[in-house]
């Protein structure tokens, strides 16, 4: 079986643009969460996905911003990007919300210039 | 708060001796998960092992253990049989509950980079 996929793997923006990451989970797996990680520091909790509704959200501003489909894929939107927003963007896959372990996938790199 | 604590930034360790990685939580939560991921310089975070806060039993996988002493808030990886592949950044997580409201939480530590000599 497929793990979780995210595209694209690289990107390359500018201050102020708009950028949109995506995320397929394991298939089977309903629940898909967002994380940023800046170079040097553990992964920050953005997003949770369930069932196409927000189950959980870190302390990131409201240019973050995602959505679950009905396939359970994933995008994760964010707004006037700014540098420190230059950051690994990991995708994570869960058979449901609450118990079970999540699977990450391979990251975006987004680099903001 | 909830917070995960790792104080090792960085540990070596012998070929096929064991190695412990240190990591403490915090939570008010009764119940909660707590994980350990290996991350590789390529970048993908793999999940390892996982305790749940009921459990009373240390959870095992392979040459991986979780030493989980819930009174003192800890939740140690061992590894066994150290391996020249296991050098990486080692993550330990809880999932934790958001003040019982039914939504979730995954907070992440900073990170122990092991290497594994030769």
């Amino acid at each position: 079986d497929a793990g979780v996929t995210q595209s694209p793997t690289h990107l390359i923006k500018t201050r102020g643009q708009h950028v949109t990451l995506r995320c397929s989970p394991i298939s089977g797996h309903k629940s898909v969460s967002w994380y940023q990680q800046v170079l040097g520091q553990g992964p920050q909790f953005i997003f949770q996905y369930y069932e196409k509704e927000e189950r959980g959200r870190g302390n990131f501003p409201d240019r973050f911003s995602a959505r679950q489909f009905p396939n359970y894929s994933s995008e994760l939107n964010v707004n006037a990007l700014l540098l420190g927003d230059s950051a690994l963007y990991l995708c994570a896959s869960s058979l449901v919300e609450s118990t079970d372990t999540q699977y990450f996938g391979p990251g975006t790199r987004l680099t903001v210039l | 708060a909830q917070k995960i604590t790792q104080t090792q930034p960085g540990m070596f360790v012998q070929e096929k001796e064991a190695v412990t990685l240190d990591c403490t939580y915090d939570t008010s939560d009764q119940s909660y998960g707590l994980f350990w991921y290996k991350q590789p310089s390529s970048g993908e975070m793999i999940f390892l092992i996982y305790q749940g806060s009921y459990d009373e039993q240390n959870a095992t996988e392979g040459r991986y253990s979780l030493n989980f002493q819930k009174a003192r808030k800890s939740a140690n990886l061992v590894i066994s049989a150290s391996q020249l592949g296991d050098s990486a950044m080692y993550f330990c997580a809880m999932r934790a509950g958001e003040n019982n409201s039914g939504t979730y939480k995954y907070i992440f530590g900073t990170g122990t980079r092991l290497k594994v000599l030769a």
